[in-house]
Formats: structure tokens, sequence, C-alpha cells
């Protein structure tokens, strides 16, 4: 059974720097690519990084690049997002996610989320 | 980006009604190989999302068969046939085809 969860969220101040970690298991981790999603308070759905399976590839929206690093660690089948001059606007429920091929197009299987308040 | 934008936001419903959601896309998902990446999800209050619809009209694993999906280029769109009970929550769909991948802004289901 595919088993993602979250840990390392909570409360940080603008400004302030968090790194979020996901535990895989139950697949064969370093054969998929992987994500993280993140769903603000007004309920709206963000996809926020993505890592090829490798990670040699990494893929962010404007919203993010340059202060979010996705990194992975097959060897402790480990995702990770560290997150830096964080704002407001970052307070969400931040989820990892993996799609049913190893390649992501969709998200089939979802962490329980981790939840990052940034607050002053 | 792919705006993708998802009408209705809220759908009131009764138990054993038929809806459908649309969302339209700022330009084709259809890639060069002719593959559209276009999936929905369902996320209930407490719970992970959970994925739906893929490819434009696969049901995922475990999905009941009121749930289908349809559409082409920059239309689709989502019926439910005979809401349940557990049918209820916010309904997304996401545009996978282009980088960033993005998300409707989600429709509410709610009973009347």
């Amino acid at each position: 059974e595919v088993q993602l969860v979250e840990s390392g969220g909570g409360l940080v101040k603008p400004g302030g720097s968090l790194k979020l970690s996901c535990a895989a298991s139950g697949f064969t981790f370093s054969s998929y690519a992987m994500s993280w999603v993140r769903q603000s308070p007004e309920k709206r759905l963000e996809w926020v990084a993505e890592i090829s399976s490798g990670g040699s590839y990494t893929y962010y929206p404007d919203t993010v690049t340059g202060r979010f690093t996705i990194s992975r660690d097959n060897a402790k089948n480990t995702l990770y997002l560290e997150m830096s001059s964080l704002r407001s606007e970052d307070t969400a429920m931040y989820y990892c996610a993996r799609d049913q091929s190893t390649m992501i197009t969709s998200f089939a299987y979802w962490g329980q989320g981790t939840l990052v308040t940034v607050s002053a | 980006d792919v705006v993708v934008t998802q009408t209705p936001l809220s759908l009131p419903v009764s138990f054993g009604d038929q809806v459908s959601i649309s969302c339209r896309s700022s330009q084709s998902l259809a890639n060069s190989y002719g593959n559209t990446y276009l999936s929905w999800y369902l996320h209930k209050p407490g719970q992970s999302p959970q994925l739906l619809i893929y490819g434009i009209s696969n049901r995922f694993s475990g999905v009941p068969d009121r749930f289908s999906g349809s559409g082409s280029g920059t239309d689709f769109t989502l019926k439910i046939s005979t809401i349940k009970p557990e049918d209820l929550g916010m309904y997304y769909c996401l545009q996978g085809t282009h980088q960033p991948r993005t998300f409707g802004g989600g429709t509410k289901l709610e009973i009347k």
C-alpha cells in the first residue's frame, strides 16, 4: 500500500524558514517523480514543486521560485521541501503527492498533510 | 501559465440529483502526442484530496461509476449521477499537461 507521511509543519514568522519532509513507503520511491501541493485557508489548491525520480530535474511555479527547494533522498525514501523567505500567503496545508505512473500528470496518492502557518 | 476556470463555485444539491461541473482552460490541454492530462478530485473536510478521474474520462481505482468525465481541448465536464451523502465536498480539476500544473478554483457540492 502506498503511504506518504508528511512532517515538519508549524508556526513560523514572516521571513523565516521551514523544512518539510515526506516519508514514503509501499512502493519503489526512487522510480517515481514526486510533488508538493498546498491548500490555502481559502481552499485554493496550488501545485508548488515537482522533482524527477532521480532528483535531477525540479519544477516550480513563479509564486515560490527562488524561495522553495524540493529535494529527495532515495536511500531514505524521503521527499523534502525547504521553504525560505516565508510570507503570510504561504500559510497552507502542504501535501506530498505521487501519480499512478512514474511521471506526474495527475495526483493519485496523497499524504495526510502538514500545516504551515506564517504569522508574526 | 494555463488558467483553469471552474464553474459553478457552489452547487446546492439534493440526494439523488445528477449534476455537472465544468472546467475550461485558457489553452488546449492536448500535448503533441495527443494525450490530454485533465483530472478531477474530491476534497472532503479533514481528509486528503482524492483522485476521481484522470486523462479526461478514466475512473481511478475504486471510484464508483456514478462519476464520469468528458471533454476535449479546452472544455471538460465532470458528471455525478445519483448524488450520495459521501459525495459532498469540494471538487477540483487539474491540468497536468503544461508546466506549471494548475488547478481550477473549486466547486463546493453542498446540500440545498
